[in-house]
């Protein structure tokens, strides 16, 4: 069974740096791309980040870019987001989620981690 | 960037009743459109991917259509765990620019 556990969330002040991690389990970690996708408070979803299966390819929604870094380690099954300079408007719960190869649709997806910017 | 609109907002049905969501994109996405089941406090589903392929598990009464920029979510007879809010996404432009529609909750009437 896949097995998608984010943590890392809480509270930070504006300007302040959270790391985000997910572990997973239940298939073959180092063969997905992996992504991350957040919904503020009552709000939709919004991509936020992908990485491919071996980190060669990485991309950002405009509204993180130059701010948020994705990264992998394979050898521990391990998805994370560095998440500097945050904002207000970055308050949301941030899941982990895996897309299938050469899709770009989210199969399976973490329980969500919360994260609140505010003073 | 590719937007979503999903219509109507809030779908007010009883069960057993037919359930249609619409998601209009602001240009072509071919057929590259997925559907999503949320509910409260939990992660969103895939229900439908590439307009009109249920995702593994997902019940027959679920059916996608559309192409282009027009797409429907239908639930044939709505049972009582079909009432949560539903998203549509798009990947036309992936791996970038993944965009999602602002959600249609179907509520109990």
């Amino acid at each position: 069974e896949v097995q998608l556990v984010e943590s890392g969330g809480g509270l930070v002040k504006p300007g302040g740096s959270l790391r985000l991690s997910c572990a997973a389990s239940g298939f073959t970690f180092s063969s997905y791309s992996m992504n991350w996708v957040r919904q503020a408070p009552g709000k939709g979803l919004e991509w936020v980040s992908s990485i491919s299966s071996s980190s060669s390819y990485i991309y950002y929604a405009d509204s993180v870019k130059g701010r948020f870094t994705i990264s992998r380690d394979n050898a521990k099954n391990s998805l994370y987001l560095q998440m500097n300079s945050l904002r207000a408007e970055d308050t949301a719960v941030y899941y982990c989620a895996r897309g299938r190869p050469g899709s770009g649709y989210y199969y399976e997806w973490g329980q969500g981690t919360l994260v609140t910017v505010s003073s | 960037e590719i937007v979503l609109t999903q219509s109507p907002a809030t779908l007010s049905l009883s069960p057993g009743e037919r359930a249609t969501l619409s998601c209009r994109a602001s240009q072509s996405v071919s057929s590259y459109l997925a559907w999503y089941q949320q509910k409260p406090g939990q992660a969103p589903r895939l229900l439908i991917y590439d307009a009109s392929n249920r995702a593994t598990g997902i019940p027959a009464r679920f059916s996608g259509s559309g192409s282009g920029t027009d797409f429907t979510l239908t639930i044939s007879s709505l049972e009582p765990e079909d009432f949560a809010v539903y998203y549509c996404q798009q990947r036309s432009n992936w791996p970038r620019g993944i965009t999602f529609g602002q959600g249609t909750r179907l509520e109990i009437k």
